[in-house]
């Protein structure tokens, strides 16, 4: 039971490159989500998705493009990296049935903007 | 739109003591609460959850949460703590409707000494 998995766990790259992270889930939850964690700010959405080819903005995209082509897959890129994206990036997911609303999270990135 | 206020950034606490993580927030339609922890290096994993009935809430590792209407919190309480507990811990609201999106508090270090 692999659950959910992020990709690369550790990353390091200079201003102005593009970078992509990987997030995938075994259990075909129709909703997906990321964050970033900041220290003093807890978590907060960057982008969400209720299902394949359906995505949303969340409080802070700006910088940030996502795709869902596939249900298992919600990789996030950083078009053009700033330092101020320098942050911990999680992804969660979250099944449709019921009213949990529970959400399942990764390991996370540590991603690092030179 | 909805906020969470967690009060204190952090709490240093005696082994087998008791604890009381504070949580507010704030919201104009029915809520459901969770309660997020995070163990160093770690992705959040839920404790404990409120979507209806019973005000009060347990998880399995012996924290309780009650829901609070009129005073809009959702305080998290052990009555004795253990080291392994020394993790960072998210409170979360979501509305009904709001396709499962999350806000969270800016966090609480619990951290449990000898």
């Amino acid at each position: 039971d692999a659950g959910i998995t992020q990709s690369p766990r550790y990353k390091i790259t200079e201003t102005g490159r593009q970078v992509t992270l990987m997030c995938h889930q075994t259990w075909s939850h129709s909703y997906m989500f990321w964050y970033r964690q900041d220290l003093g700010h807890g978590l907060r959405l960057i982008y969400y998705s209720a299902a394949a080819d359906i995505t949303d903005k969340g409080e802070v995209p700006d910088g940030y493009v996502v795709s869902r082509s596939k249900t298992e897959n919600f990789p996030l890129t950083l078009e053009s990296a700033t330092r101020s994206q320098t942050s911990v990036y999680f992804c969660a997911s979250s099944p449709t049935s019921g009213r949990t609303d529970t959400q399942y999270f990764g390991p996370g990135t540590r991603l690092t903007v030179l | 739109a909805q906020s969470v206020t967690q009060l204190d950034s952090q709490v240093p606490v005696f082994e087998e003591a008791p604890v009381e993580l504070r949580c507010n927030y704030s919201s104009s339609v029915s809520v459901y609460l969770f309660w997020y922890v995070q163990y160093p290096n770690q992705g959040l994993q839920l404790l404990l959850k409120y979507l209806s009935g019973s005000t009060l809430v347990e998880s399995i590792n012996g924290f309780e949460a009650e829901f609070n209407k009129s005073q809009t919190s959702f305080h998290l309480r052990k009555p004795s703590v253990h080291i392994s507990d020394t993790a960072e811990y998210f409170c979360a609201v979501s509305v009904s409707g709001s396709a499962r999106q999350l806000t969270f508090g800016s966090g609480t270090q619990l951290t449990v000494l000898p």
